[in-house]
């Protein structure tokens, strides 16, 4: 499994806009590369997915450099009810696969 | 409405006993998975299906069972073997393969607290 590298936390502004980078050095070719957002006593929420460039959707942008070493996560113009922890993953499906959800970034948002 | 379930969503248990977790999804997911996670940490895999009739264990799996006797059921049981079984428990699910790469994407029921009486 590819290990991950993210902030343990982060501090945003309402309005602001939130970039969290993730390492994953020894990505494999088959790899692709996931966001999830978890909120208290909740189960984590699939934000984004990609595999190379850039993903975007309504939520969330992901970005990804050619060496696909590391990707930003990016959330525009957060809110307080950004406020959670997000977590990197990096996996394929193959024989035997297993998801791998280290500590996250806890993001705070503040008024 | 599709989705996953889990039941019951605070459970109680006592010294020895053994209690299950319900798990159901209605996503025609071939794949299920159960996870447990402690306070402030991330998630840890306990067992996972990729297929009816078949699991895995995975990093945590000690103090746990589970069955798969249906596509949409996946139900684990803490054991009383399972010495600090305290924790929030998370069952997931994903569709299927596509090709060779896989585009891994699991879908999350809203958890079962579990504590010790």
């Amino acid at each position: 499994l590819a290990k991950t590298t993210q902030p343990i936390s982060m501090d945003s502004y309402e309005g602001q806009e939130v970039n969290i980078t993730c390492s994953h050095n020894n990505i494999a070719t088959n790899d692709y590369i996931t966001w999830y957002q978890q909120f208290p006593s909740q189960g984590p929420r699939f934000i984004i997915q990609g595999y190379k460039t850039k993903v975007t959707n309504e939520v969330a942008s992901l970005f990804i450099p050619a060496d696909r070493k590391s990707s930003t996560l990016s959330l525009p113009r957060v809110s307080l009810s950004d406020t959670a922890v997000y977590y990197c993953l990096v996996g394929a499906r193959l024989n035997d696969y297993k998801l791998s959800f280290g500590a996250g970034t806890t993001v705070t948002v503040r008024a | 409405d599709g989705g996953i379930t889990q039941s019951p969503k605070y459970l109680f248990r006592k010294e020895g006993q053994n209690v299950t977790l319900s798990c159901e999804q209605n996503l025609n997911h071939d794949a299920m998975y159960w996870y447990r996670q402690d306070p402030g940490q991330g998630l840890r895999l306990i067992y996972y299906s990729q297929i009816v009739n078949d699991f895995q264990k995975g990093d945590i799996a000690e103090g746990y069972s589970v069955s798969r006797e249906k596509k949409e059921s996946f139900p684990l049981t803490v054991t009383s073997a399972q010495k600090n079984p305290t924790a929030f428990y998370l069952c997931a699910s994903s569709s299927g393969l596509a090709g060779e790469a896989w585009e891994e994407t699991q879908y999350f029921g809203p958890g079962t607290r579990l504590l010790v009486l």
